[in-house]
């Protein structure tokens, strides 16, 4: 059975980056799929941060991309966000997930949907 | 990337049949058959309801069912339940090779 589970700071000052780390267990990053993080701000809806595959290929979202860099760390199965210049806009639940990706010529790279799930971890942006 | 359209909220009443619609634009729903749908309940992850359009996945109730026409797709379930009650979300593969999500819709049962 996949499973994730997000872990890193609950609070992060303004301006400052904020570093996540997610540990996947019962299946290797190595082995396929994409891997990628999403956002949820308290009250709000999802936002898609990006998704990255083992081999290299990395997709941002264009209105975080600037700020926004997802890392693996293969040995240890686990694989990590950071997010800089943080305002208390970025206040949120993260979550980390696994998508299966696109092997046909219908699409063009990139995860499809998400299909295991992280618990989320709350970060909370504030002096 | 502009989030998919979902409407705020839905309601109906147990054993009645509700759908949730979800719209986009030829660069994302309408593009390509990569819409999936989840299911939120309050202070928990999102679960995998549909995937590409009209998919279940194992384990999700065949009264959940997915559909798509032209640059919207929709999300009906049928027989309501009261664990049915939730935020539900659609997302969908874009032409950038990104993913969007909809602004989500709260499903009460009456």
């Amino acid at each position: 059975q996949v499973q994730l589970q997000e872990s890193g700071p609950g609070l992060v000052k303004p301006s400052e980056t904020l570093s996540l780390t997610c540990a996947v267990s019962g299946y290797s990053i190595s082995s396929g799929y994409y891997w990628g993080w999403i956002r949820q701000p308290p009250g709000k809806g999802l936002e898609w941060i990006g998704s990255f595959f083992h081999s290299g290929s990395t997709y941002y979202n264009p209105s975080l991309k600037s700020r926004v860099a997802i890392s693996v760390d293969t040995s240890r199965n686990q694989f990590s966000l950071r997010l800089s210049s943080v305002t208390a806009a970025d206040t949120a639940v993260f979550y980390c997930a696994r998508l299966p990706h696109c092997d046909t010529s219908s699409c063009h790279g990139g995860g499809l949907y998400f299909d295991y799930w992280g618990q989320g971890t709350l970060v909370i942006v504030s002096s | 990337q502009s989030a998919l359209t979902q409407p705020a909220s839905v309601s109906g009443s147990p054993g009645q049949s509700i759908t949730i619609s979800c719209t986009g634009t030829s660069n994302d729903v309408g593009g390509y058959n990569y819409v999936s749908w989840y299911q939120q309940h309050p202070g928990k992850a999102p679960k995998l309801m549909i995937y590409d359009v009209s998919k279940r996945p194992s384990g999700v109730s065949n009264r959940f069912s997915g559909s798509k026409s032209g640059n919207t797709a929709s999300l009906t379930i049928s027989g309501l339940q009261a664990e049915d009650e939730a935020d539900y979300y659609c997302s969908s593969y874009t032409s950038s090779s990104t993913l969007v999500f909809g602004g989500g819709t709260k499903l009460t049962v009456l």
